[in-house]
């Protein structure tokens, strides 16, 4: 069936690193990919998302390509903030509905000054 | 304008016993869609309830029920608790089926 892999943390990096969360996909066809964050104490936020092959999702300076020739939604961000501290999850929605998802394991990131 | 809300914040239980946790929907959402998050573990999707139906289920025991009432808000029931059940349970509304979802700050189960 569908799933999302994420790379293991926790991540641990100083202010105004470069950041990249490794993300890959088993899914039939190609659905839509989200990257949502999850704030200590929060529920998730939509960080961004791609909705087909080739195409980049941004926001708050966080980026994500969809590569379908590597499966792949790798999120990076050239300089982080301690505020970007958080864990963040790659997603795909099941059979293409984008509001029933299948979420990776997570990924912590903790960013210190 | 009130994002999706949840009830209570925290809640202990006994194994064994039944639990009931609540959730509002995004205002003008009629989508609502719950998730369990396992210490350390990504959401894992529950159901989803829409025009007060359950639409879709995932993986879960027939311990997990719910309802949708027609003001939109939904409840989550587990019953027979076991210690697995502890979790965060997040609660998503959606405006319509198969639109993004807005989750809530969820709900933290432990059951002792």
């Amino acid at each position: 069936g569908d799933s999302v892999t994420q790379m293991e943390g926790p991540v641990t990096l100083s202010e105004e690193a470069f950041l990249t969360i490794n993300c890959t996909y088993t899914a039939t066809g190609y659905p839509s990919l989200f990257w949502y964050v999850q704030y200590p104490g929060e529920g998730l936020q939509l960080l961004l998302k791609a909705t087909k092959a080739d195409d980049k999702g941004s926001n708050k300076g966080f980026e994500a390509t969809y590569r379908k020739e590597t499966t792949s939604f790798h999120l990076e961000k050239g300089s982080v903030q301690v505020s970007d501290s958080a864990v963040y999850f790659c997603a795909l929605p099941r059979s293409y509905n984008t509001d029933k998802l299948i979420f990776g394991t997570g990924t912590r990131l903790q960013v210190f000054p | 304008d009130a994002g999706v809300t949840q009830s209570p914040t925290h809640l202990i239980k006994t194994r064994g016993q039944q639990v009931t946790l609540r959730c509002s929907p995004k205002s003008g959402h009629d989508t609502v869609s719950w998730y369990q998050q396992a210490l350390g573990q990504g959401p894992q999707f529950i159901f989803q309830y829409y025009e007060e139906e359950e639409r879709q289920r995932g993986n879960f025991p027939d311990r997990f029920s719910g309802h949708q009432f027609p003001n939109y808000s939904s409840e989550l029931n587990v019953n027979a608790l076991l210690l697995g059940d502890s979790a965060l349970y997040l609660c998503a509304s959606s405006l319509r089926p198969n639109t993004e979802a807005f989750f809530g700050q969820g709900t933290r189960l432990t059951v002792v």
